[in-house]
């Protein structure tokens, strides 16, 4: 079955980028729409956006001007980059497959915790 | 962006006990698209619900969800030990994807 892991540090400084990939096994990453999404104490669960294997993504607005997803077929990887991150960034990142563009997320990795500070 | 708002916030109940979780949506949402996740400690949010009503892959049955327009619930009708947790519910109709900001249910 299609799994989900999620890759990258665990501290970010303010300002520098924020960089996460999320390995797919178990099944082809070119099917699919693939999120980014995060939880927060402050913010409960929050979308960044998805990709789909096309390459055409779709943006949560108010994270657009600092997120770009990217997808790898070649690995089976999609990864987010967020920029110019603040201590408000910090939270637990999730990566997920939705079957369609307007499906609920049936597979999600294991999160990742990411914290911003000096 | 479609503002979910759940309650009650907690849910104290004592196993056997039937929980009645509540999900509005500020503004309409289609019923093909609204789901409901579980969420336990240290876990992932897993899919119990999609399409309102639909059960996940797995789901017992024990747990149903229905509504329409701006007004969702997710019932369990036989609380077990394994279903405390924290529950939400979640629009993809339109962008950006949102979430309620969960209902915990906890032992009495």
């Amino acid at each position: 079955q299609v799994q989900l892991q999620e890759s990258g540090p665990g501290l970010v400084k303010p300002s520098e980028t924020l960089s996460l990939t999320c390995t797919v096994s178990g099944g082809s990453i070119s099917s699919s729409y693939w999120s980014w999404i995060r939880q927060s104490p402050g913010k409960g669960l929050e979308w960044f956006g998805f990709i789909y294997y096309s390459g055409n993504t779709n943006y949560n607005p108010s994270l657009r001007s600092r997120v770009t997803i990217l997808l790898d077929m070649s690995k089976n990887q999609f990864s987010l980059k967020l920029t110019s991150v603040t201590a408000a960034d910090t939270a637990v990142y999730y990566c997920a497959r939705g079957l369609s563009a307007f499906s609920a997320f049936d597979i999600w990795g294991q999160g990742t915790m990411v914290t911003v500070s000096s | 962006e479609i503002v979910l708002t759940q309650s009650p916030g907690t849910l104290s109940l004592s196993p056997g006990e039937r929980a009645t979780l509540s999900c509005r949506a500020s503004q309409s949402v289609s019923s093909s698209y609204l789901a409901w996740y579980q969420q336990k400690p240290g876990q992932a949010p897993r899919l119990l619900i999609y399409g309102t009503s639909t059960r996940a892959t797995g789901v017992p049955d024990r747990f149903s969800g229905s509504g329409s327009g701006t007004d969702f619930s997710l019932t369990i009708s036989r609380l077990e030990p394994e279903d405390f947790a924290v529950y939400y519910c979640h629009q993809s109709n339109n962008s950006p994807r949102t979430f309620g900001q969960g209902t915990k249910v906890e032992i009495k």
